[in-house]
Order: C-alpha cells, then structure tokens, then sequence
C-alpha cells in the first residue's frame, strides 16, 4: 500500500538534545512537508520541499532544520535551538509539480522534551 | 494571499442531527478548497475537495460541502451525525495557480456528537 510513514509514534527527549524525526513516502511525490501541531490550534508549516535537493522554510522554521536527499525523504531535525520543542509534528506529500493538489499525512510523531 | 476562517471552535450535536461545520475562505484567484478530518492522536484524512468543478462535492463518510463564491463559504454538511464522526475538522484554501504548492489550513472545528 502506498503512503506516508513517520517514526516513531512516541519520542522523548531531554531538553539540549537534537532530534530526528523520521518521514517517508511511497507516493512517488515530488513535494513534501512538515507542521507543528499545539493542542487546540491549526497546523502550521516548518519546511517544505517541491524537489529532491530543495526546500524552502515556512512560517515557524527558527530551531528546526531538514534535508531532501532522495525524493522519498524528508527528516526533520528539531535542534536544542527551538525554545517549545514539545508538540505534535506531521509529515505530508502532494504531488506538486507547479499546480496545487491536495496533501496526504503521515500519522504524527509527539515529541515529548522534559 | 489565501486565508480560511473556521466559525466555532467546537460544535456539538446529537447523534442523527445534521451537522454543519462552517468555514470562510480569502483568496485572490479561483481556490483549491478542502475539507480534512484528524481523529485524536492521528494525521490528517482528506474528506473532500473542490477544485473548480461541481459547486456540490461529496466526500467520504457521508459528508459533502457546497463550494458559494458570492459567500466565499465552503461549509461542511453530514445530514445525520455518527457516533464516529467525532473528530477534529479542518478547512483549507491552497491558489489554483502558484508556483509553490502550499496549502493553509484554518484553526479546526472539534464536533463532538452527543448520545
């Protein structure tokens, strides 16, 4: 089955240590994303990438940092920078390509930083 | 630039009661609109879409959502709720013609249906 697949579910940090958040498609889609969840609020957009080797920041990129290295890839590195680290954080593709279609997600990862 | 408004924070209906979860969009050319459905603890499913076709768009589960450019509305009907339905919902706009595929999301309707 095609989709998106983020690892792991549940993670824990202690406060000063970089994190990697896993994300990873099947879709065969050139563009993906990444957004912060808080409880109570709407999405909002870290990163995103229309092509392998680019990718440009979004509204509340400060304290993260990602890489497209191959078209099916796209981790997120949340670094001992971001002052709230803690929140619900989902991974999404679409298929890009200069038009605007709709975006598929991943199941989350909430990271916990104590 | 494109905006979405969600009326209501959070709803709350009885279980076979119509549902209507309401939203409003901006935007400065012909929009891509959306409607999503988040259960607790999960990502986002895309429940329906316009894209300039059918003003009426039936999605999954039962719901469908009426496209009205003189009300830049977008609301989302199910004529008689489920228990299941329950669940975070969220409207979203994304430009029929940008170069950058992004789409904004509004700040979620939570409904809660009650027995």
């Amino acid at each position: 089955d095609g989709g998106i697949t983020q690892s792991p579910k549940y993670l824990f940090r202690k406060e000063g240590q970089n994190v990697t958040l896993s994300c990873e498609q099947n879709l065969n889609h050139d563009a993906m994303y990444w957004y912060r969840q808080d409880p109570g609020q709407g999405l909002r957009l870290i990163y995103y990438s229309q092509i392998v080797n680019d990718f440009q920041k979004g509204d509340i990129a400060e304290g993260y940092s990602v890489s497209r290295e191959k078209k099916e890839s796209f981790p997120l590195t949340v670094t001992s920078a971001q002052k709230n680290p803690t929140a619900f954080y989902l991974c999404a593709s679409s298929s890009g390509g200069g038009r605007t279609y709709e975006q598929y997600f991943g199941p989350g990862t909430r990271l916990t930083v104590t | 630039a494109q905006s979405v408004t969600q009326l209501g924070s959070h709803v709350s209906v009885s279980e076979g009661a119509l549902v209507l979860l309401r939203c409003n969009y901006s935007s400065s050319v012909p929009p891509y609109l959306f409607w999503y459905v988040q259960y607790p603890n999960q990502g986002l499913q895309l429940l329906l879409k316009y894209t300039s076709a059918a003003t009426l768009v039936k999605g999954i589960n039962g719901f469908e959502a009426e496209f009205k450019k003189s009300e830049t509305s977008f609301h989302l009907t199910k004529p008689s709720a489920h228990m299941s339905d329950a669940a975070e919902y969220f409207c979203a706009v994304s430009a029929l013609y940008s170069s950058a595929s992004k789409i904004i999301f509004g700040s979620g309707t939570r409904l809660s249906i009650r027995p």
